[in-house]
């Protein structure tokens, strides 16, 4: 079965400091793999998939970017965070092939001050 | 556009009465509509599809293309059932992409 993790687990930065989150995925071959974000009162909004090394989608505009650098690891960056960037993040893949279901990570918390 | 509207942020109920969560969404062709859960210190999950038609852990919800909807519902809410749930829509288009609503919390008391 697929397990997916994400780092760092929490994570408190100043304005205009850059970001690094990961995300790895084990149990599975050329996943989907997409990057959500969890904001108070705005339930969870999708930000990037991918469908493939290299391969990424944006889905809103906005002060992050993505990458996929190997078939299992996909990055959620910034060069310069802004306070609207706090949030709970989450990477989420396909279960299984055929399936629409999405398995999630368990998050990680970004809070910027 | 492809939209998922969940009306109500909070739920509250008590234990043993009958629970509806709401959920209504904007598509035109044949939707596929998911509820997910997420419980407290858990991991988002998968509760339902409706191309399952199931009904798991006393739930069920069923697809009404005239009013648009996908409620969820439990006919005796049980305390392990508070939690946040969300409703989700897959789209059109690449990427096997879910939008979700903005959740609902359910509050089950004793």
């Amino acid at each position: 079965s697929q397990t997916i993790h994400q780092w760092p687990a929490t994570l408190v930065q100043p304005v205009g400091s850059p970001l690094s989150l990961e995300c790895t995925v084990e149990g599975t071959s050329n996943p989907n793999l997409y990057w959500y974000r969890q904001a108070a009162g705005r339930g969870l909004q999708l930000l990037f998939y991918s469908v493939g090394i290299g391969q990424i989608s944006s889905e809103v505009p906005q002060n992050l970017s993505a990458s996929r650098p190997q078939d299992r690891q996909f990055i959620l960056s910034s060069k310069k965070l802004l306070l609207s960037d706090s949030g709970f993040y989450l990477c989420a893949t396909l279960k299984g092939s055929g399936a629409n279901v999405l398995t999630f990570g368990a998050g990680s918390r970004l809070t910027v001050l | 556009a492809q939209r998922v509207t969940q009306p109500e942020k909070l739920l509250s109920v008590f234990k043993g009465a009958p629970v509806e969560l709401k959920c209504n969404y904007s598509y035109s062709g044949s939707p596929e509509l998911f509820w997910y859960v997420q419980y407290s210190r858990q991991r988002l999950q998968l509760l339902l599809r409706h191309i399952s038609r199931e009904s798991i852990k006393g739930f069920t919800a069923d697809l009404n293309k005239g009013e648009t909807s996908f409620h969820l519902k439990k006919p005796f809410a049980q305390e392990e059932d508070s939690a946040m749930y969300y409703c989700a829509l897959r789209l059109t288009g690449g990427g096997n992409k879910l939008t979700f609503g903005t959740g609902t919390q359910l509050k089950v008391e004793l």
